[in-house]
């Protein structure tokens, strides 16, 4: 069972646009979540968090939303540049627990 | 600042060869250390956490398992590889009660032939 999706396996935006990523979870449990982008051949980079008591949080051209009542939350860039193009994972945690539960992750393209 | 290194990068081994994979922090005590494999096309695998020397849990029944020699050291092995245990393997450290984020490494890339 999966409990953190993220359904759309791939994204194409043009460059200076806004990119939007999302990801749904199962898990009321949850009250940690995360993004981290991917090169290839690379290790997972951490990129944002936001916590249960938040619904946003901002660094920079990265916004986080989260929506607890419909167990969803989304990954916005602006504006989105060549070098975002990577594998953009998310992942949540249950209080008490030290582990994360990643979604399969979603291939950004953004083009010139 | 903490860093997280792993040896080696790429490794080519045949079916039935031993495996050991080396992963160790600086720059932080007591860390909570994690091994994933992501398989081609797919996500992230737990397969083995620690919270302490000794202490190992399994998330997955397979051909591997690990161990936590020292406080930053984490070590990954096989006795006999399969042909299924090909993939991208990365280790990941994150602090002890939080918060939540993980730090990877830059991952070994594992082909059984």
């Amino acid at each position: 069972d999966q409990q953190v999706k993220q359904n759309s396996p791939s994204l194409s935006v043009q460059e200076g646009r806004i990119s939007i990523l999302n990801c749904d979870y199962t898990n009321s449990m949850f009250d940690y979540f995360l993004w981290y982008k991917k090169y290839p051949a690379e290790g997972p980079t951490f990129l944002i968090s936001i916590s249960s008591i938040k619904d946003k949080n901002e660094d920079g051209r990265f916004t986080v939303f989260l929506n607890k009542s419909a167990k969803h939350l989304s990954l916005h860039i602006v504006p989105s540049q060549p070098g975002d193009s990577a594998v953009y994972f998310c992942a949540a945690s249950a209080i008490g627990y030290s582990t994360l539960t990643f979604g399969k992750g979603t291939m950004l393209l953004v083009s010139p | 600042s903490q860093t997280i290194h792993q040896w080696p990068a790429t490794l080519v081994q045949p079916v039935g060869s031993p495996l050991s994979l080396e992963c160790t922090v600086e720059g932080t005590s007591n860390p909570n250390l994690y091994w994933y494999r992501q398989a081609a096309g797919r996500g992230l695998q737990l397969l083995f956490y620690s919270v302490g020397i000794g202490q190992i849990s399994s998330e997955v029944p397979q051909n591997l398992s690990a161990s936590r020699p020292q406080d930053r050291q984490f070590i990954l092995s096989s006795k006999k590889l399969l042909l299924s245990d090909s993939g991208f393997y990365l280790c990941a450290w994150s602090f002890t009660g939080g918060p939540y984020e993980q730090y990877f490494g830059p991952g070994t890339r594992l082909t059984v032939t």
